[in-house]
């Protein structure tokens, strides 16, 4: 079953920061998060596994909140290079393929 | 390193007639491959996906096949397109085991007129 991403679209100005939240309706085991730019193929960010860990890629981290079914990046100090539609991506604690949410459009604006 | 190939990148056919795109992946061997399609600003909708030589699951049902002739070749088809086959298509590869991390091809953006 799909996850479902909110908020569907945020725009901010360069330097302010963005939480982005993915739920699930299943158990997980990882959830992912992709970065695709405008036109581009969407970019492996980072993995979070199961046990409540927290990851961080360059100003951008993330959260799994694993009995909750929740996963958070926070972006941090946004650049402009932070545009893009973030997708994150869940795999079920029984076993089975990653599936997509439907994506948040980030937009920073100088 | 391994590197995920796509072409063409950019298509443009007429209603009803044929389509074949290709993805190769090298640098990996017996990978997981996958094909998506995503419309103009919306998400990841997967067509297809294979674990092996000639094993092929289709997720949607529709005008189009895939085939996996070999390893690291992945094939999508159709013999009648249709307007609603346009679209971004984008083909992925997973080592597969412990988790599905799956990275991306470059894509062809097909418009069907």
């Amino acid at each position: 079953q799909q996850p479902v991403q909110s908020p569907q679209a945020v725009i901010l100005r360069e330097g302010e920061d963005a939480v982005i939240n993915c739920s699930s309706s299943k158990a997980l085991y990882s959830v992912h998060w992709y970065r695709q730019k405008h036109g581009e193929a969407p970019v492996f960010l980072m993995i979070l596994l199961k046990g409540g860990e927290q990851k961080g890629h360059e100003k951008i981290s993330a959260s799994f909140n694993e009995k909750k079914q929740q996963s958070s990046l926070y972006l941090t100090a946004s650049q402009l290079s932070y545009s893009g539609t973030y997708f994150c991506g869940t795999e079920p604690a029984s076993g089975s393929r990653l599936t997509f949410g439907e994506g948040t459009q980030l937009t920073v604006n100088p | 390193s391994q590197t995920i190939h796509q072409w063409p990148a950019t298509l443009v056919q007429p209603v009803g007639s044929p389509l074949s795109l290709e993805c190769t992946v090298e640098g990996t061997s017996n990978p997981n491959l996958y094909w998506y399609r995503q419309a103009a600003g919306r998400g990841l909708q997967l067509l297809f996906y294979s674990v092996g030589i000639g094993q092929i699951s289709s997720e949607v049902p529709q005008n189009l096949s895939a085939s996996r002739p070999q390893d690291r070749q992945f094939i999508l088809s159709s013999k009648k397109l249709l307007l609603s086959d346009s679209g971004f298509y984008l083909c992925a590869w997973s080592v597969g085991g412990a988790t599905d991390t799956q990275y991306f091809g470059p894509g062809t953006r097909l418009t069907v007129l």
